[in-house]
């Protein structure tokens, strides 16, 4: 079965760093696509970084030079480090996997960022 | 950037049909996924590659895309239906994914 946790979330001043965790369990993360998906309260999903089976990454423009995703294949971890953070950058932050790179096939629970001062 | 529109609600009586619209410039030559999510909790896939379902999602639950736009169809409606739905394509000239803005499914 396939589980996704995610950690590291909190509370953050603006202009500052976070590095989010998700480990995983039942796959490889090096086996699949894995993706970050933010979504802000009462708002829909927004795609923010995938990291493909092969090691390319992509992220939207939103985030672009300020967020990093990578993995730990001996932890079977992935990561989002964020950098210069802005208080759009708050919102519940969902890690996920696929077979695919077109769709999220199994998410996980979430872990809220929230930028303030 | 590629758009993709849903309406904002969609409302509907138990044992309805429902069905909920996501537009897009030849969404058609997409492939889109649907996802169910309900208050506090993750999304949830229902639908991906147009019309395929995830195992463990009723066939109550089906999708179709051509041209512009792309429905997710949810028949003989249920109250635990009742949640926020959400188009998502990915955009291959770009590699980036693009998800609607929802539509809130209210069953009455």
């Amino acid at each position: 079965e396939v589980q996704l946790v995610e950690s590291g979330g909190g509370l953050i001043q603006p202009g500052g760093s976070l590095r989010l965790s998700c480990v995983a369990s039942g796959f490889s993360v090096d086996s699949k696509y894995m993706s970050w998906v933010r979504q802000a309260l009462g708002k829909g999903p927004e795609w923010v970084s995938f990291l493909y089976s092969g090691g390319a990454s992509y992220y939207a423009d939103s985030v672009k030079g300020r967020f990093t995703i990578s993995r730990d294949n001996s932890k079977n971890t992935i990561y989002l480090q964020m950098s210069s953070l802005r208080a759009e950058d708050t919102a519940v932050y969902y890690c996920g996997s696929s077979p695919s790179q077109q769709h999220v096939m199994d998410w996980g629970q979430g872990t809220l960022v929230t930028v303030s001062s | 950037s590629y758009v993709l529109t849903q309406p904002p609600s969609v409302s509907v009586a138990p044992g309805q049909t429902a069905r909920i619209t996501c537009g897009g410039n030849n969404i058609g030559g997409k492939s889109v996924a649907w996802y169910q999510q309900k208050p506090g909790q993750a999304p949830v896939l229902v639908i991906y590659y147009d019309s395929d379902r995830p195992s463990g999602i009723p066939e109550r639950i089906s999708a179709s895309n051509s041209g512009n736009t792309a429905t997710l169809t949810i028949s003989r409606v249920e109250a635990g239906d009742e949640a926020d739905y959400y188009c998502q394509v990915w955009v291959d000239t770009s590699d980036h994914v693009v998800f609607g803005g929802g539509t809130r499914l209210t069953v009455l």
